[in-house]
């Protein structure tokens, strides 16, 4: 069946420095794609997403492109900052799977100052 | 920006009550969910509805929840005797194309529902 596995966590940098949050899928059919963030005490909220193969998704820094060859959605960021922690699950839809959307299992992410 | 939103924010009851989660979805949304997330651990799936009935649900989706459309706009999950182990964040979704959209599907989740069984 479709899943998605993300790198595990936690994962701790400090502050300006360089973010890889590691992101697979399987599944038949064309997935859409997302990155959904979950700040301390909050609900999901919907950080990029990318709809076909080679789109890059992009908001607030982040960028994951969609590479079907490698069936990868790899979250990257420039230079994170103290407001980046958070977790970040990514996620999927397919048409075969058009009632679900697939979570991974999350990643938490922890920036020091 | 379209919203999903839900209701109450959070709710402590005693084991064994009825809750009530309410959710709006987005207007011309089609597909709607109820995911839950225990705290601190995953977002796990419990049910998709779609054209005013269930289209999937998961093994924790057992006899004590159930959904409802019951005007059009509301969407609502209901669970039936609490459990302790029902405390957890339950989020509503809603899926479809919105007018801002320049292709694709989007999922917009509601800011969640802390329930909290005592």
């Amino acid at each position: 069946g479709d899943s998605v596995t993300q790198m595990e966590g936690p994962v701790t940098l400090s502050e300006e420095a360089f973010l890889t949050i590691n992101c697979t899928y399987t599944a038949t059919g064309y997935p859409s794609l997302f990155w959904y963030v979950q700040y301390p005490g909050e609900g999901l909220q919907l950080l990029l997403k990318a709809t076909k193969a080679d789109d890059k998704g992009s908001n607030k820094g982040f960028e994951a492109t969609y590479r079907k060859e490698t069936t990868s959605f790899h979250l990257e960021k420039g230079s994170v900052q103290v407001s980046d922690s958070a977790v970040y699950f990514c996620a999927l839809t397919t048409y075969s799977s058009a009632s679900k959307i697939i979570f991974g299992s999350g990643t938490r992410l922890s920036i020091r100052p | 920006e379209p919203e999903v939103t839900q209701t109450p924010s959070h709710q402590v009851t005693q084991m064994g009550q009825e809750v009530i989660l309410r959710c709006v979805p987005i207007s011309n949304h089609l597909y709607f969910y109820w995911y839950r997330q225990i705290l601190g651990q995953k977002v796990e799936f419990l049910v998709s509805f779609y054209n005013n009935e269930i289209s999937e649900k998961s093994e924790i989706f057992d006899d004590q929840f159930s959904v409802e459309r019951p005007d059009g706009s509301n969407f609502t999950l209901k669970i039936r005797s609490t459990k302790l182990e029902d405390s957890a964040m339950y989020f509503c979704a809603s899926l479809g194309q919105t007018g801002k959209e320049s292709s694709g599907n989007t999922i917009y989740f509601g800011e969640g529902s802390w329930l909290t069984v005592v």
